[in-house]
């Protein structure tokens, strides 16, 4: 299986912040890279697909990049209701395989 | 605007089958552009794969589950089923059922509000 190991685990941060989240891949996935965002009590929602593909409805602050191993969830200016679980999914091998989450808290 | 809803028992003996409900709403579970997947998280913990169906009956599981798990899809009824046995208290976690995409990149959108199972006598 390829593990997904995202850091930092938590972060504190204040509204307007820029804030990036990494994810590493055991192995090289290309650009099979998905990130979610997970408000407490509430299902996963689909931020970026296929590394830097922004999901239709999701505000433009958001952006991922990367590929190969290495990748990056940036908020450009970080607002009240961005505070979550933020998750990267690989998607290039079975079994799809999540990182164990990055939580956003309010500094 | 496409919904998924899942539904079954939210308690469930050790040793007994898993039977959870994932109705599709605002959309063809036949429709040739996707799968359909489950997904489950433990109270605290992260996000696991359990398995994916087509419309025509075709399944994919995540290999640590492979031998307790089917997924079988009724596209009468616009739904699609889990069935997980033998069941430990290591799979009392809330389950998401989930629209996967079949663009090559297996994203999954949308979710369910996904249903809390737990596993105890």
């Amino acid at each position: 299986d390829i593990q997904m190991t995202q850091s930092p685990s938590s972060l504190s941060a204040a509204v307007g912040d820029r804030v990036t989240i990494t994810c590493r891949a055991s192995q090289s996935i290309s650009s099979y890279l998905n990130w979610y965002q997970q408000k407490p009590g509430k299902a996963p929602k689909l931020l970026i697909y296929a590394a830097s593909s922004l999901q239709s409805g999701v505000p433009s602050r958001f952006s991922g990049s990367g590929s190969g191993t290495d990748f990056t969830l940036t908020i450009s200016s970080l607002q009240p209701e961005d505070f979550a679980t933020y998750y990267c999914q690989q998607s290039y091998s079975i079994p799809w395989t999540f990182g164990q989450g990055t939580k956003v808290e309010i500094k | 605007q496409l919904q998924l809803q899942e539904s079954g028992p939210g308690l469930v003996k050790p040793s007994e089958t898993l039977s959870l409900t994932c109705t599709v709403s605002g959309g063809a579970i036949s429709s040739s552009s996707y799968y359909w997947g489950w997904i489950r998280q433990p109270p605290g913990k992260g996000l696991e794969w359990i398995g994916s169906i087509y419309y025509s009956g075709s399944t994919y599981y995540n290999p640590s589950l492979k031998s307790r798990v089917t997924i079988s899809v009724d596209t009468s009824k616009n739904q699609f089923s889990l069935k997980l046995s033998s069941v430990t208290a290591a799979d009392t976690a809330v389950y998401y059922c989930a629209r996967r995409g079949r663009d090559g990149y297996n994203w999954f959108d949308p979710w369910g509000q996904g249903t809390l199972v737990t596993v105890s006598s």
